[in-house]
């Protein structure tokens, strides 16, 4: 069965620094790979996904991730974080069918 | 274009009590729809999926129950609810099979079982 893991629990960054959020994954195959951002007391919201081709992906609010088939990853990255990324983010795993499987996330904090 | 709805946005509800969230999908035909809970300092747990009316999929045995009365409705119900039903409760659609295309979630349901 298909697993993600973000290592990180909680990130904290200065807002303008620059952002890596990691995520790896467990899956036999090429799985399809997303990212999304949830605030406090919202939904989610897809920022970027990965289903085959170029590997560097770009997404809404200027994040973009990288997909690492050695490495089994898809980690986001963003150049210049805003205070209003301040949020937590989800990468995901879809392997077919209903099996799409969420990590654990992890939260940005952004200080000023 | 395609809009979730979830309602209520918050929920307060003693132990024992009925429970109803209701979604709905505007903009599209025959999605896929799911629920999901986020318990506090947990992930993502999807409990319920459907992908046509009537026909409703669970994933985890509880005492939640769902159902899907027209092709852009989504109910999740409960008969009496326990403390531990406490919890973010999300629902979402795809187009086909969530796990190609990922999914598109509503603002979600605050659910504080007291």
């Amino acid at each position: 069965a298909q697993s993600v893991t973000q290592p990180d629990i909680h990130i904290t960054v200065s807002e303008g620094a620059s952002l890596e959020l990691r995520c790896n994954y467990s899956y036999g195959a090429t799985p399809y790979l997303f990212w999304y951002v949830q605030s406090p007391g919202q939904g989610l919201q897809l920022l970027l996904k990965y289903f085959s081709g170029d590997t560097l992906v770009q997404g809404i609010k200027g994040f973009e991730a990288e997909f690492k088939r050695s490495q089994s990853s898809f980690n986001l990255r963003k150049p210049s974080v805003h205070w209003s990324d301040a949020a937590e983010y989800f990468c995901a795993v879809g392997a077919g069918g209903q099996n799409f499987v969420f990590g654990p996330g992890t939260r940005l904090s952004v200080l000023p | 274009s395609q809009t979730i709805h979830q309602w209520p946005a918050t929920l307060v509800q003693p132990v024992g009590s009925p429970l109803s969230l209701e979604c709905t999908v505007e903009g599209t035909s025959n999605p896929n729809l799911y629920w999901y809970r986020q318990a506090a300092g947990r992930g993502l747990q999807l409990l319920f999926y459907s992908v046509g009316i009537g026909q409703i999929s669970s994933e985890v045995p509880q005492n939640l129950s769902a159902s899907r009365p027209q092709d852009r409705q989504f109910i999740l119900s409960s008969k009496k609810l326990l403390l531990s039903d406490s919890g973010f409760y999300l629902c979402a659609w795809s187009r086909g099979q969530g796990a190609n295309y990922g999914y598109t979630f509503g603002s979600g349901t605050r659910l504080t079982v007291v």
